[in-house]
Order: C-alpha cells, then sequence, then structure tokens
C-alpha cells in the first residue's frame, strides 16, 4: 500500500527566508506527487504536481518541487517565503494508471514570523 | 462562485442526531470524494464516488453514509453522530484522465457534543 510521510508538523521561519518541507512516499513505482495548500478556514489548493518528466515542477505562488526517485523524496520549496505563505501544506500520492487512491501525509504546519 | 460547494460551512450538533453534509460541483466531475481531517491525522477517505451508479467505501467509512443524487451532487449522511466524528469535513472532485489530481471545497466544520 502506498504511504506518504511528512516528517516535519511544524516549521518556523523568517519572512524572507528559504523554505523545504519534505515529503517521503512509499509506492512499488513512480506514482504521482503532489503538494496542496490549506489557509486558514479554507479547503486545499492544488500548489504543483509531477506526473513524469523534468523531476523539477514549477507550481503557483514561486514554489517549486524535487522528485528523487532514489530517496523516494518529493521535498518542497520556496526560495524566499512571504508571510502569505503562512498555512498547511500537505504532500499526497496517487498510483499512476488505473483506480487513483490519493493518500495524503498528516501536513506541515508552516509559522511565518516578520 | 466556488466550483466545489459544501453545506453546511459549520454545524453543532448532539449525539444521536442524524446529520446530513452536501456537497455540490459545477466542474463537470464524474469523481467525488468525502474525505475527513483531523488534527494530526491528516486527510482521510470516507466514501468516494467515480459516477452516479458508483460508490466505494474509503479506509473509515463506518458510521457514514453518501448518496450521490447526481453527477454533480454527492452528499454525507451521520445516521446518528457521535462525539469521535466532530471534524472538519472536505469534498473533493477529480477529473478525466484521472490523474489523482482534486479540487476541494472549502470544507464543513461538524462539532458533536
Amino acid at each position: 500500500a502506498q504511504s506518504v510521510t511528512q516528517p516535519d508538523i511544524h516549521i518556523t521561519v523568517s519572512e524572507g527566508a528559504s523554505l523545504e518541507l519534505r515529503c517521503n512516499y512509499s509506492y512499488g513505482a513512480t506514482p504521482y506527487l503532489f503538494w496542496y495548500v490549506q489557509s486558514p478556514g479554507q479547503g486545499l489548493q492544488l500548489l504543483l504536481k509531477y506526473f513524469s518528466g523534468d523531476t523539477l515542477v514549477q507550481g503557483i505562488k514561486g514554489f517549486e518541487a524535487e522528485f528523487k526517485r532514489s530517496q523516494s523524496s518529493f521535498n518542497l520549496r520556496k526560495p524566499s517565503v512571504h508571510w502569505s505563505d503562512a498555512a498547511e501544506y500537505f504532500c499526497a500520492v496517487s498510483p499512476s494508471g488505473g483506480y487513483q487512491k490519493v493518500t495524503f501525509g498528516i501536513g506541515t504546519k508552516l509559522q511565518v514570523i516578520p | 462562485d466556488a466550483d466545489v460547494t459544501q453545506t453546511p460551512r459549520n454545524r453543532i450538533t448532539k449525539t444521536g442526531k442524524r446529520i446530513m453534509l452536501e456537497c455540490s460541483q459545477t466542474k463537470g466531475h464524474d469523481r467525488m470524494y468525502w474525505y475527513r481531517q483531523d488534527p494530526g491525522l491528516g486527510l482521510r477517505l470516507i466514501y468516494y464516488s467515480f459516477d452516479v451508479k458508483d460508490i466505494n467505501k474509503g479506509e473509515i467509512s463506518d458510521g457514514y453514509s453518501v448518496s450521490r443524487q447526481a453527477q454533480a451532487k454527492f452528499s454525507l449522511s451521520l445516521e446518528s453522530a457521535i462525539p469521535n466524528q466532530t471534524a472538519l469535513y472536505f469534498c473533493a472532485t477529480g477529473g478525466t484522465p484521472n490523474t489523482g489530481e482534486l479540487f476541494f471545497g472549502e470544507g464543513s466544520r461538524l462539532t458533536v457534543l
């Protein structure tokens, strides 16, 4: 069965600092990978996705993520964090092909300090 | 208007009451899902539907039921609510091809006293 691990439950960064949120997955083949963001009181919004091809994917709001097959990782990065990036971030995995059941990590809550 | 609309957004109820959460979508998607979010547990799948005639249990379906009234409508019911069903509930839709990309409503916060 597929699974997703987000090892950091809370992260605090200063505004303007760089950010990396970690995500590791367990799946027998190359899955589809996603990062979603949940702002307070809101639903989840897709930041970016990886299906195949270039392992560095660009998303909305200046985020990017890199798929590393050898490490089973899909870490999310942003070079300079803005106060509006404070939110909860979820990594998710879905099998490639056939029935797609999406499995989510437990989330990483990002706090941005001035 | 939101593409995926959930009602009610907030509900407080008592143990033993029947509750229905409704979801409607304007995206034209066949696939619809109900998730439950709890702090520290992420999102867990309750039920999903690939079309009007197809309903499937997710990982935590006990105590819940669903109805797919039309392609655009998918409701979640708690026949007899209990306090540990207090949570934030999300409806989501998925398009074709089924890549796993989901589109979420804003959530329904349910409190069972």
